[in-house]
């Protein structure tokens, strides 16, 4: 069975540093694996997504993701943060072999990026 | 593009009333849709995997004949909760796996449905 841990509950930044929002993944074979986030009563969006290829992957609203095999990671990242980034930022994995593409997501982190 | 629509946003019922919730993919044709509750400030929980055409999948746990699911057409999935409690009273959330194109593998997702049971 797949699995998502996201170690921090919140991260919090000041505008203008960079932003890491980690998440470690466990799956059988490869893993398809995607970022989304959620404002407050509202769906998820879709930033990004590693498949194959490239192992820095970059997406929506300037973030990016390096996937690394060898530690089982998926770590998103902004250069420079704004205050609207502030957000509940979700990981999610599935194995490339699961036919109907379920996801399994982590439990979610908080960004507060202060002015 | 990519764009799916969840109905309705926000909705109060009676206790012991049933609720309809549709999903709907706008601008691309699902042949697989998903159904999601979420609590407050937690992940979200899968409920169940609809298929168009036939019968969905629930996930261990999820009662079969408290949350009707119909995938009645390759753009439309509705989530039925029968007999609402407010034990109920959730955040739902439905998405759309896009199975071709420049999206492939990506699931959107609505802008879920807060239900609340009164």
């Amino acid at each position: 069975a797949q699995s998502v841990a996201q170690p921090e509950d919140q991260v919090n930044v000041a505008e203008g540093n960079p932003l890491t929002v980690k998440c470690t993944y466990s799956v059988s074979g490869n893993p398809y694996l995607f970022w989304y986030v959620q404002y407050p009563n509202r769906g998820l969006q879709f930033l990004l997504k590693y498949i194959t290829g490239d192992n820095l992957v970059k997406g929506s609203y300037g973030f990016e993701a390096e996937f690394n095999k060898s530690q089982t990671s998926f770590h998103l990242k902004k250069p420079s943060a704004l205050v609207s980034d502030s957000a509940l930022y979700f990981c999610a994995v599935r194995p490339e072999t699961d036919s109907w593409g379920k996801f399994q997501f982590g439990a979610g982190t908080q960004v507060v990026v202060t002015p | 593009g990519a764009v799916v629509s969840q109905h309705p946003s926000w909705v109060i019922c009676k206790s012991g009333t049933s609720v309809k919730i549709e999903c709907r993919s706008l601008d691309f044709q699902a042949t697989t849709m998903f159904w999601y509750r979420q609590f407050p400030k937690q992940s979200l929980m899968l409920m169940a995997t609809s298929n168009e055409g036939s019968k969905a999948t629930y996930e261990q746990g999820v009662e079969k004949d408290k949350f009707l699911i119909n995938h009645a057409s390759l753009t439309l999935s509705t989530l039925t909760v029968t007999s609402a409690h407010p034990e109920d009273s959730s955040f739902y959330i439905c998405s759309a796996r896009r199975t071709g194109g420049s999206g492939k593998n990506i699931q959107y997702f609505g802008a879920g449905t807060r239900l609340s049971v009164l």
